[in-house]
């Protein structure tokens, strides 16, 4: 079974809003990552965060983690049609799997 | 440089036979990974190479599947009596240690 959770499922904005998404998740961590999907292809890597991290940004990405609720979040500001995509969360728990959540399909209308 | 690739790209193949899927990781990244995904769900850990053992295979769902990695660079992933509910996108992997993974396109398998 997958350990992380997205939410919403399903999200649609306006280009140039922001969107959060946010994943929750089972056990103990040593870091969470954000992934991209596009439609069809590839998982993209976008932002690591470690446990002993609270909030880390790239670019226009915001990754929050709260481990005492065991959840983060991901904030993508001024978005664009470009940003259409499924986005994941994966959890490291210190062994050698990494676990991905069901994902958050957003889409950014021009 | 090149990026993950995997070979076919599609494979339509009947209840029963047997399939290999490749994967050719970013050279130089020791850890490799094989994921399934399908429809609507995130991607589900299936096996770990770190060079050329497997170091957890405990995401393999039966004896069916298989992996190798005899070199330390390419892997087979390979799947015994195929079902209809093996049909998903495989996804391979490879990263340095345990940060960013790199995946390929995937290999999208139908079991008819």
């Amino acid at each position: 079974s997958q350990q992380g959770e997205e939410d919403p499922q399903a999200l649609s904005i306006q280009e140039g809003e922001n969107a959060t998404m946010n994943c929750s998740y089972k056990t103990s961590i040593n870091n969470l990552q954000w992934y991209r999907q596009n439609s069809g292809r590839g998982l993209v890597h976008l932002i690591l965060i470690r446990s002993n991290e609270r909030e880390k940004h790239s670019g226009r990405l915001r990754v929050t983690l709260d481990t005492s609720k065991k959840s983060s979040s991901l904030l993508i500001t001024a978005s664009r049609a470009a940003d259409t995509a499924s986005y994941f969360c994966a959890t490291d728990a210190g062994g050698n799997q990494f676990y991905f959540g069901t994902g958050t399909s957003l889409t950014v209308i021009p | 440089g090149a990026g993950v690739s995997q070979t076919p790209s599609n494979k339509v193949t009947e209840k029963g036979k047997y399939v290999e899927l490749r994967c050719d990781p970013i050279s130089g990244h020791t850890a490799l990974y094989w994921y399934r995904q399908s429809l609507g769900q995130g991607p589900e850990f299936l096996i770990y190479f770190q060079g050329t053992g497997a170091a957890d295979d405990s995401g393999l769902p039966n004896d069916r599947f298989f992996a190798v990695r005899p070199e330390g660079s390419v892997s087979t992933l390979k799947i015994q009596r195929t079902e209809r509910g093996d049909s998903a996108v495989y996804l391979c992997a490879s990263s340095v240690g345990m940060y960013e993974q790199f995946f390929g396109p995937g290999t999208r398998l139908t079991v008819l």
